[in-house]
């Protein structure tokens, strides 16, 4: 069965600590890996797209990394707005084309 | 210009009850989504429309039927509300049906008690 999970669940850290978030998954051939952010009170909202293995994509202090069975998201330098719930979803290759979601990391940065 | 929206942001109602939720997208995007959001925050796909026809149709409750008049709206439908059915519905939209990059409305928090 495809699934994906995250951890950790919550990580708090305090403002220009860096670290990094997972995401593993197992589906039967991944078409693509997504990284949204959702803030409290509101829907997901799109931030990268991973297609293969070895792909990187950076957005300001946001980098997202793929492997064959995990994506990490990276987070440099961190400030308080970058607080919020960092969802992982995959897309299997078998699928028609809907999103297997993870249950999100909650990121709490204190200033 | 909100890109999508949704109508109501809250809904409370007694078990039994039917109700709508109605969805906007004005992105030009050819594909919806409804979704379902429980306690656990995981996203579940319900239904998936492109070009106003019906292509994802998960396992739900057929107590739950969404219509498409045309491709900006995605309105959910909901008859004999039970308390299971107590979640956020997030509607959702993409440029095609390959589901990438899916813009997401602000959510309708649903209570049935």
């Amino acid at each position: 069965e495809d699934q994906v999970t995250q951890s950790p669940e919550a990580l708090r850290l305090q403002e220009g600590e860096s670290s990094s978030l997972n995401c593993s998954y197992t589906v039967s051939g991944l078409r693509g890996l997504f990284w949204y952010r959702q803030d409290p009170g509101k829907g997901p909202e799109f931030l990268f797209t991973l297609y293969s293995a070895g792909e990187e994509k950076e957005k300001e202090r946001l980098k997202a990394t793929l492997t064959k069975k995990e994506s990490f998201l990276h987070i440099t330098a961190p400030k308080p707005e970058d607080s919020a719930t960092y969802l992982c979803a995959v897309q299997a290759g078998d699928s028609n084309y809907q999103l297997i979601w993870g249950a999100g990391t909650k990121l709490i940065i204190k200033p | 210009d909100t890109a999508v929206s949704q109508t109501p942001k809250y809904l409370v109602t007694q078990m039994g009850n039917d109700k709508s939720i109605k969805c906007e997208q004005n992105l030009g995007h050819d594909t919806m989504y409804w979704y379902k959001q429980d306690s656990k925050k995981f996203l579940k796909i319900m239904f998936s429309y492109n070009n106003k026809e019906l292509i994802i149709n998960e396992t739900v409750p057929n107590r739950f039927s969404p219509k498409s008049p045309d491709k900006a709206h995605l309105n959910l439908h909901i008859n004999s509300l039970e308390l299971g059915d107590s979640a956020v519905y997030f509607c959702a939209s993409s440029q095609e049906y390959t589901g990438r990059e899916q813009y997401f409305g602000p959510g309708t928090r649903l209570t049935v008690t």
